[in-house]
């Protein structure tokens, strides 16, 4: 069974940067890019990014650029989102997710979220 | 960057009947779209992929059709766990992946 494991809550002052980790298992690690994706409260989706663990390298949304690093520990099967000079507005669920390969290239399995809270 | 747009925001229906989404493109995406349900506190799930195709363990009363900048998604015989918000995502022009602003399904 495939499953993406996601660290804990965390709550951050403004200004503070964040890191959050997605283990992969059921899966094997290096056949697929991992995503992270945004959801503030009430909102949609916003995709970040995403890492190819294979080679370690990211590709990031223009909004996010400056802010994000998206890293891939292949010896642990696990990826991290790392979001710098948090704000308010950075208050959301954050999800890591994958293409399995089963939907083409669609995401078809996606952590459980890991909500962020950004306040002072 | 594509922008996606979907109507209605919100759509109120019974058990039984048909529900029609609709997802538009500011350009063409191909068929290179899905459809994801995320009900509340979970994360959303992948329901069709490549507009028309659905996703493995999706029920039948799921579909999706179109092509280029419009799509739909139908739920043939609305059941009451089908009240979600529902998504459209393009992958057809990226970075970034987009997403539409969902539609909310409620059933009376």
């Amino acid at each position: 069974e495939v499953q993406l494991i996601q660290s804990g809550a965390e709550m951050k002052k403004p200004g503070a940067t964040v890191k959050i980790s997605c283990k992969v298992s059921g899966y094997t690690f290096l056949d697929s890019y991992i995503h992270w994706l945004q959801q503030a409260p009430g909102k949609g989706l916003e995709w970040m990014g995403l890492v190819d663990p294979e080679d370690d390298k990211p590709i990031y949304a223009e909004n996010f650029q400056g802010r994000v690093t998206i890293t891939a520990d292949t010896s642990i099967d696990t990826a991290y989102m790392e979001l710098s000079s948090l704000r308010s507005e950075d208050t959301a669920v954050y999800y890591c997710a994958i293409p399995s390969g089963a939907s083409g290239s669609y995401l078809d399995y996606w952590g459980h979220g890991t909500l962020v809270t950004v306040s002072s | 960057e594509i922008v996606l747009t979907q109507s209605p925001a919100t759509l109120s229906l019974s058990p039984g009947e048909r529900a029609t989404l609709s997802c538009r493109a500011s350009q063409s995406v191909y068929s290179y779209l899905a459809w994801f349900q995320q009900k509340p506190g979970q994360a959303p799930r992948l329901l069709i992929y490549d507009a028309s195709n659905r996703a493995t363990g999706i029920p039948a009363r799921f579909s999706g059709s179109g092509s280029g900048t419009d799509f739909t998604l139908t739920i043939s015989s609305l059941e009451p766990e089908d009240s979600a918000v529902y998504y459209c995502q393009q992958r057809s022009n990226w970075p970034p992946y987009t997403f539409g602003q969902g539609t909310k399904l409620e059933i009376k």
